[in-house]
């Protein structure tokens, strides 16, 4: 079965500081990765996408991608309260014959930035 | 929100009665996807869509049927309610079966 982890936190983090995020997942054959923020109440936003190992960064965020080891992480820099949300790890898995059918989620990481 | 919007946002319903979602999008995306969001349960795929007529099961299929008959709406159809279904649900699109996939507003749905 196809599984991706997250530690739930809470994760509590200074204002200004780095907040890191990790993810693991356990289908080998898996090909994208993202990270999603989500809102109370509200619809999950695409923050990050990673396709090939190593660092990926946007602004003050930054994913990194290990395959060997099957882990995701986001780093978020000058963490700002509004950054307070739930982070969920996404992976697509390869489906057998090729291509793609949906993404597995973790069930998230609830990040609180105290001002 | 990418061009995605899903209608009703609120529905209160009892067991045993029909219930339709949809989804509606205007980028043109080939795949479309349905999920429901569950407190302890995170996001799980419902249904998917690689094109009109084309449709497949998601982990969580069981109670659930879908049709696409042109690009741009995706139904999702509780044949007959259940409180288990109680949930929100999402659609999603994306351009590939690997790229990126974004997201509607989001259903609130409630079987009494």
């Amino acid at each position: 079965q196809k599984e991706v982890e997250q530690n739930s936190g809470p994760l509590s983090v200074p204002e200004g500081a780095i907040a890191s995020l990790n993810c693991t997942y356990s289908d080998r054959g898996s090909q994208s990765f993202f990270w999603y923020r989500q809102y109370s109440g509200k619809s999950p936003e695409l923050i990050m996408s990673i396709y090939s190992n190593g660092d990926k960064e946007d602004g003050r965020f930054t994913a990194q991608l290990n395959k060997a080891s099957q882990y995701v992480s986001l780093l978020i820099r000058d963490s700002q309260p509004s950054d307070s949300a739930t982070y969920l790890c996404a992976v697509n898995p390869l489906r057998a014959g090729g291509g793609a059918d949906g993404l597995t989620f973790g069930k998230g990481t609830h990040l609180i930035i105290q001002p | 929100d990418a061009g995605i919007t899903q209608s009703p946002r609120h529905k209160v319903t009892e067991t045993g009665t029909p219930v339709t979602l949809r989804c509606h999008q205007t980028e043109n995306h080939r795949y479309m996807y349905w999920y429901r969001q569950d407190p302890g349960h995170g996001l799980r795929l419902i249904h998917y869509s690689y094109g009109v007529k084309d449709t497949d099961k998601g982990e969580v299929s069981d109670g659930y049927s879908v049709s696409r008959s042109k690009t741009e709406d995706f139904l999702l159809t509780l044949e007959s309610a259940t409180s288990s279904q109680t949930s929100v649900y999402f659609c999603a699109i994306s351009e590939s079966p690997e790229g990126e996939q974004f997201f509607g507003p989001g259903t609130r749905l409630t079987v009494l």
